[in-house]
């Protein structure tokens, strides 16, 4: 079945510094992936929808300046946390469709801010 | 997006059936019923989905009342590895984004 890959799974980094995730659809072309986040016991947010070669669509009181998406292909979008701080600690997770058969989740990334 | 009512969470016992419901009273005619399920620690997991007709794969069953106003997950045999979080969505158009709510959590007893 479709794979979509995210790296890193885990990620910890200091106060003020941007940190990378990446989000690759292996075996399929993704114009459209949709990015997340997920504090513990709570359900998953859609934060923005990541468009190929255009502007991604942010969920309203998502920041765009803080969470930055580049969808450059049509298999990788990355987002980027801006001057991270300790309340954007979470878990970062993208998502795909390949097919009819549904949409295609990455395993996830725990940033943690410290 | 129209929304989703589910359970807290739910009990069942391994080897037996469990029927997971969802009430989705606003649903257009135009969305598709969708269930995902959440191990801990790990993105969702595609399960099953479906417009009007009941659906079967090989995880589980989805079925559809006729009004479409509600719909039923059914896993046919529970197993330990069936315990997680199970997320009812509608969602229309292939492609459109999927709104979670806090979903079902389904604790399975050996």
């Amino acid at each position: 079945g479709a794979v979509v890959s995210q790296h890193p799974s885990r990620v910890i980094c200091k106060s003020g510094t941007s940190v990378k995730i990446e989000c690759r659809s292996l075996d399929f072309q993704a114009t459209t992936m949709f990015w997340y986040r997920q504090f513990p016991k709570q359900s998953l947010m859609l934060m923005a929808t990541s468009n190929e070669g255009s502007k991604a669509t942010y969920e309203q009181g998502v920041e765009k300046d803080k969470f930055l998406i580049n969808h450059a292909s049509l298999t990788l979008s990355t987002l980027t946390v801006t001057s991270a701080h300790p309340e954007d600690s979470s878990f970062y997770i993208c998502s795909a469709r390949a097919s009819l058969d549904g949409y295609t989740f990455g395993s996830g990334t725990r940033l943690t801010v410290v | 997006d129209a929304k989703t009512t589910q359970p807290n969470s739910m009990e069942s016992n391994e080897e037996e059936p469990v029927h997971l419901p969802c009430n989705h009273s606003t649903i257009s005619g135009t969305d598709y019923i969708h269930w995902y399920r959440q191990l801990p620690s790990q993105g969702p997991e595609y399960v099953i989905h479906g417009l009007t007709s009941n659906v079967n794969n090989r995880m589980a069953s989805l079925a559809i009342a006729e009004d479409r106003k509600s719909s039923t997950l059914i896993l046919h045999r529970a197993t330990l590895r069936d315990a997680a979080v199970y997320y009812c969505i509608l969602s229309s158009g292939y492609g459109n984004k999927l709104v979670f709510g806090a979903g079902t959590i389904l604790r399975v007893k050996s």
